[in-house]
């Protein structure tokens, strides 16, 4: 199957720092992908969709400013964490979707913690 | 919310037991798809089946979908302790856009 990579697979980062995490599509071009949160023991929560070439798209309560998302490429998608705080701390994990296939891809996550 | 939800939240069983976990979702669906989480891991793809179909096989996995109720269930036939994981459905909506519910949170003891 399709493979999507996300990168760094962890990091810890100092409170008022921003940290970049990238989405990658390997074998596949990806005018789509999707940025989740998931907290310890809880399900995804969808943040935004990414759109290659256009701003994203968020979902409600999430702050557009606190996690800026580009999509420059067909194969990578970037979230940053702006002036990331503890409460920030969580796993994120981002989706490619395949064109013509309804599968999505998931990356192996990332897990932030900010002290 | 834009969650859906699962039972049982948690759900122990003996190796070789079935295990069925149920989903609700609060919207029309083009599909429903189920995902499996090793803890702290990514999501792997198990099963879709789409809002006209009403039952789907694949391996030990069998799933139901009743949009009526807009509910589905996974059934593992033959438990292994490697199926120790968290589960959980997810629907599309469209655009591939996904929406997943709470979870289970299967243990399977040897």
């Amino acid at each position: 199957g399709a493979v999507v990579s996300q990168h760094p697979s962890w990091v810890i980062c100092k409170s008022g720092t921003s940290v970049k995490i990238e989405c990658r599509s390997l074998d596949f071009q990806a005018t789509t992908m999707f940025w989740y949160r998931q907290f310890p023991k809880q399900s995804l929560m969808l943040m935004a969709t990414s759109n290659e070439g256009s701003k994203a798209t968020y979902e409600q309560g999430v702050e557009k400013d606190k996690f800026l998302i580009n999509h420059a490429s067909l194969t990578l998608s970037t979230l940053t964490v702006t002036s990331a705080h503890p409460e920030d701390s969580s796993f994120y994990i981002c989706s490619a979707a395949l064109p013509g296939n309804t599968e999505a891809f998931f990356g192996q996550g990332t897990r932030l913690t900010v002290v | 919310s834009q969650q859906g939800e699962e039972d049982p939240q948690a759900l122990s069983i003996q190796e070789g037991e079935n295990a069925t976990m149920n989903c609700s979702y609060k919207t029309s669906i083009n599909n429903l798809q189920w995902y499996r989480q090793n803890s702290g891991r990514g999501l792997v793809h198990l099963i879709l089946i789409r809002s006209n179909e009403r039952e789907k096989h694949s391996g030990r996995l069998r799933v139901t979908l009743d949009t009526s109720k807009k509910s589905s269930s996974l059934l593992i036939t033959a438990s292994r302790a490697a199926d120790t994981a968290s589960y959980f459905c997810a629907t599309e909506q469209g655009s591939y856009k996904l929406i997943f519910g709470s979870g289970t949170r299967l243990l399977v003891r040897p």
